[in-house]
């Protein structure tokens, strides 16, 4: 079967902090790992991706780091803002289908003031 | 640019109602999917078209049926609604390949089964 397991399901941080969601996959013949991000009463959007030749990925404040030989991926918030607040998704697909993708399970994500 | 457009945006059915969610694309993008959503449970794959003629089942397409329009439209067709049909929909649309995994998403249906 194949998943994509994501953790923690919610989290709070203070404006400043830097959350971090971690995903786990099982099939190893994924090859391409893209992050969405989900505001209320919107469809998710493309955040940032990365493919398992690199270790970490920077774009801005949002932070991909890739351990291959564990099959984990996580994201980095650094400095969050309140209008970081959002639902994250991880998400897994082989490069070479047409873009069907696996989602992970969520995580909503909260920065207080 | 309306990118992905989704029709009707809530509805609440019967149980045993039919419906259709439309989904739309002014994008020129090969492929389309349908998602649902549901707390706890991420987003999961009902079906998708990988090109305009083709439709395959993804994660959990029971209870569903599609249909590719054309290369701009893709339907999901409810026949006999359950209240476990109760979600939000999300129709999104790719370039298919090569794969950037980017997908761009509607902004959702919501849909109760009552």
């Amino acid at each position: 079967q194949q998943q994509v397991k994501q953790s923690p399901q919610s989290l709070i941080v203070q404006k400043g902090g830097i959350p971090i969601i971690n995903c786990a996959y099982e099939n190893t013949a994924f090859d391409y790992f893209p992050w969405y991000q989900q505001f209320p009463g919107k469809g998710p959007a493309l955040l940032i991706a990365i493919r398992p030749d690199v270790s970490e990925k920077k774009e801005g404040r949002f932070t991909i780091s890739f351990n291959k030989s564990a099959k984990q991926f996580s994201l980095h918030i650094m400095d969050s803002q309140p209008g970081d607040s959002a639902t994250y998704f991880c998400a897994a697909t082989y490069s070479g289908n047409t873009g069907k993708l696996i989602f992970g399970q969520g995580t909503t994500l909260q920065v207080k003031p | 640019n309306a990118g992905v457009t989704q029709t009707p945006k809530f509805q609440v059915l019967k149980t045993g109602q039919s419906m259709t969610l439309q989904c739309a694309q002014d994008m020129n993008h090969n492929s389309m999917y349908w998602y649902r959503q549901d707390p706890g449970m991420g987003l999961r794959l009902i079906y998708y078209s990988a090109s305009e003629g083709t439709t395959d089942k993804g994660e959990v397409p029971n209870g569903y049926n599609v249909s590719r329009l054309n290369k701009r439209e893709f339907s999901l067709r409810l026949e006999s609604a359950a209240p476990s049909q109760t979600s939000v929909y999300f129709c999104a649309s790719s370039l298919g390949l090569p794969n950037t995994g980017e997908l761009f998403f509607g902004e959702g249906s919501r849909l109760t089964v009552l």
